[in-house]
């Protein structure tokens, strides 16, 4: 595809539950990022893999969150547990190498826990 | 670790009127410095970038110059046109923090015919 294609794009879901949210990066790009938005909050860094590294994730908030990238390209977020303030958009982006810039945006998921 | 502290918004300006919007950093080393806009129902794009001391970052009419003294980076527009509402996000990488990407709370911007 053209872009970082996220889905769903918007994601309603009751407390104690687990969801997954999806991240298509633009293909060849070997960076991918994970990051958080919240109301009235700039973007907070959660994850991010490049290549066949070991994922840097010294961002994710705590162990009710996971990432995989299978194949280095398609991404998972899991959120296990939900919690009303695990609501946000969850933004993916990816670039063609860490470091380099820009980095490529989707649109987002927006999740509503209630 | 780095951090980019930006004014709160939102800015309501009305058309043709100048923009500012101001952006502090810190950071150790040498950071690379960045402005991100997000229109409406649209993924964030990078607007212009500086990669060094008293670089100027320019495109659609935005312009940004990083100024080490001052650990700043402001966005300025001369004339802004409803068009460019939306949410403008600083952001740096590099330094001695290494490549991630750190981002400010964001600013909206709404411009008025």
């Amino acid at each position: 595809g053209a872009g970082v294609s996220q889905s769903p794009s918007n994601k309603v879901t009751e407390k104690g539950k687990d969801v997954e949210l999806r991240c298509d990066p633009i293909s060849g790009h070997t960076a991918l990022y994970w990051y958080r938005q919240s109301l009235g909050q700039g973007l907070e860094f959660l994850i991010y893999f490049q290549g066949n590294s070991a994922p840097d994730k010294s961002g994710l908030p705590s162990d009710r969150f996971s990432a995989e990238r299978t194949g280095g390209s398609v991404s998972t977020l899991t959120i296990q547990r939900t919690q009303q303030e695990d609501s946000a958009v969850y933004l993916c982006a990816s670039s063609s190498l860490h470091g380099v810039q820009p980095l490529h945006f989707g649109n987002g998921t927006r999740l509503t826990v209630t | 670790g780095n951090s980019v502290t930006q004014m709160e918004g939102p800015v309501t300006l009305s058309e043709e009127a100048f923009l500012t919007i101001n952006c502090t950093y810190t950071a150790t080393g040498y950071p690379s410095l960045f402005w991100y806009v997000q229109y409406p129902g649209e993924g964030l794009q990078l607007l212009l970038k500086a990669t060094k001391a008293d670089d100027k970052g320019s495109n659609k009419g935005f312009e940004a110059t990083y100024r080490k003294e001052t650990t700043s980076f402001h966005l300025e527009k001369g004339s802004v046109q409803v068009s460019d509402s939306a949410v403008y996000f600083c952001a740096l990488s590099g330094g001695n923090a290494g490549n991630m990407l750190t981002f400010g709370g964001g600013t909206r911007l709404m411009v008025k015919p």
